[in-house]
């Protein structure tokens, strides 16, 4: 039962690279989410999806770029990344009452 | 500007005792608020959640209240065992959308 599956779980970028992190759920869940966690900051949103084709901005969605393919799946790209951008990041699915986390991705960038 | 406030970034009680976690809110819109744990390198787990039709909901040792007039709940965790250290996050969502809204998170240390 694997539940959230995100994929890298480290990854260091230079400067105005581009990369995607992908995130994979198995429950069945219409909403995904992605957050990213700094320091005294906590958990932010950055992207949400309520349902396979739709997308909306969260909280801090500048720099972001996001993907629901199918139900299952939700990535997020960074076109050029930035060190503001160093964080980790927490793909999660959602039923009506909670949000299930996957284990999170540790980006930083350089 | 933060919607969903943990104004206590850590906080250390003694094994056994009543553990007290406290988030404030901005929006009336939310009705819909839940608490998560989180150890680190793993993803926040889910712990318990309130709708704001109550006032109060436990589950085992743990029970959340929420004071809508306020905009104000808490976490009450009796009692604290050392396997809770851990941050806790508090969220809140609006108008059934489940766009959870997270806090800054309080980092709960519990002495043996």
């Amino acid at each position: 039962n694997a539940g959230v599956t995100q994929t890298p779980k480290f990854q260091v970028l230079k400067t105005g690279q581009s990369m995607t992190l992908q995130c994979a759920q198995d429950m069945n869940h219409n909403s995904m989410y992605w957050y990213r966690q700094d320091p005294g900051m906590g958990l932010r949103l950055i992207y949400y999806s309520a349902s396979e084709g739709t997308t909306d901005k969260g909280e801090v969605p500048n720099g972001y770029n996001v993907s629901r393919l199918n139900k299952r799946e939700f990535s997020l790209r960074l076109e050029s990344a930035a060190p503001s951008q160093t964080s980790v990041y927490f793909c999660a699915s959602g039923a009506d009452t909670e949000a299930f986390f996957g284990q999170g991705t540790r980006l930083t960038v350089v | 500007d933060q919607q969903v406030k943990q104004n206590s970034p850590s906080l250390s009680v003694q094994e056994g005792r009543i553990s007290i976690l406290n988030c404030d809110y901005t929006n009336s819109m939310f009705d819909y608020f839940l608490w998560y744990k989180k150890y680190p390198a793993e993803g926040p787990t889910f712990l318990i959640s309130i709708s704001s039709i109550k006032d109060k909901n436990e589950d085992g040792r743990f029970t959340v209240f929420l004071n809508k007039s306020a905009k104000h709940l808490s976490l009450h965790i009796v009692p604290s065992q050392p396997g809770d250290s851990a941050v806790y996050f508090c969220a809140a969502s609006a108008g059934g959308t489940y766009k959870y809204i997270f806090g800054t998170g309080t980092r709960l240390k519990v002495l043996a």
